[in-house]
């Protein structure tokens, strides 16, 4: 497998821009997993899909944070009007239907809003 | 609530020795517990699982755990470190009868010196 791609890998945005990050799961992957990391920090929980369908959302995700897996393959997520408090990593992770608690992460989009 | 505590922000070790990471969780009910490295530049690759049975779950890489129920401890071991096993660590929970989202600690970062 290739593995779970970010894209972009880091993104500078000034204040009250939008943003958009896409992520591509392994093949067959059915779950795909979005998390926010910040330095010292573990990965945070933010908003997960099993296929197309969006099951959780953490209480982190405001208004401004939406995510969309259209077709139950790569998933996007848009942050707009960013404030500079969302400067993190944004994490992607996906996992395989018969062992779904095995998370395999993508290398993450690094956001700096200035 | 489910919770995970990594009290060590980093363990030093010389190569050739063994090493422990230590993990203490708290969940209402069972719990399921995980064990990912981060290595720089790199996503979190999943090293091991707790589900049911042994106590001793062997992992990747020649990594250990240890789920002992009445420390509520998922302390990670390896009988003989190398410098190449220098990284970040994360231990991760998640209640088995609760939601599929695992929450993750905040990293334990390992120096394994020459």
């Amino acid at each position: 497998d290739t593995g779970v791609s970010q894209d972009p890998r880091h993104k500078i945005t000034k204040r009250g821009q939008n943003v958009t990050f896409r992520c591509d799961p392994i093949s067959e992957h059915n779950r795909l997993y979005w998390y926010r990391q910040t330095l010292g920090q573990g990965p945070e929980f933010l908003t997960y899909f099993q296929n197309e369908a969006q099951l959780e959302k953490s209480r982190l995700l405001s208004d401004r944070f939406s995510a969309e897996r259209p077709k139950g393959s790569f998933s996007t997520l848009e942050i707009q009007r960013t404030e500079q408090g969302d400067s993190a990593m944004y994490l992607c992770a996906s996992s395989p239907p018969d062992r779904f608690d095995e998370q395999y992460f993508g290398p993450g989009t690094r956001l700096t809003v200035t | 609530a489910q919770s995970v505590a990594q009290p060590e922000d980093q363990v030093n070790v010389a190569e050739g020795n063994p090493l422990t990471v230590k993990c203490t969780y708290s969940v209402s009910g069972n719990p399921y517990l995980f064990w990912y490295v981060q290595y720089p530049n790199r996503g979190l690759q999943f090293l091991l699982k707790y589900i049911t049975g042994d106590n001793l779950v062997k992992g990747s890489y020649g990594f250990e755990a240890e789920f002992n129920k009445s420390q509520t401890s998922f302390h990670l071991k390896k009988p003989s470190a190398l410098v190449s096993d220098s990284a970040l660590y994360f231990c991760a929970v998640r209640d088995r009868g609760g939601s599929y989202i695992p929450t993750f600690g905040r990293g334990t970062s390992l120096i394994v010196h020459p």
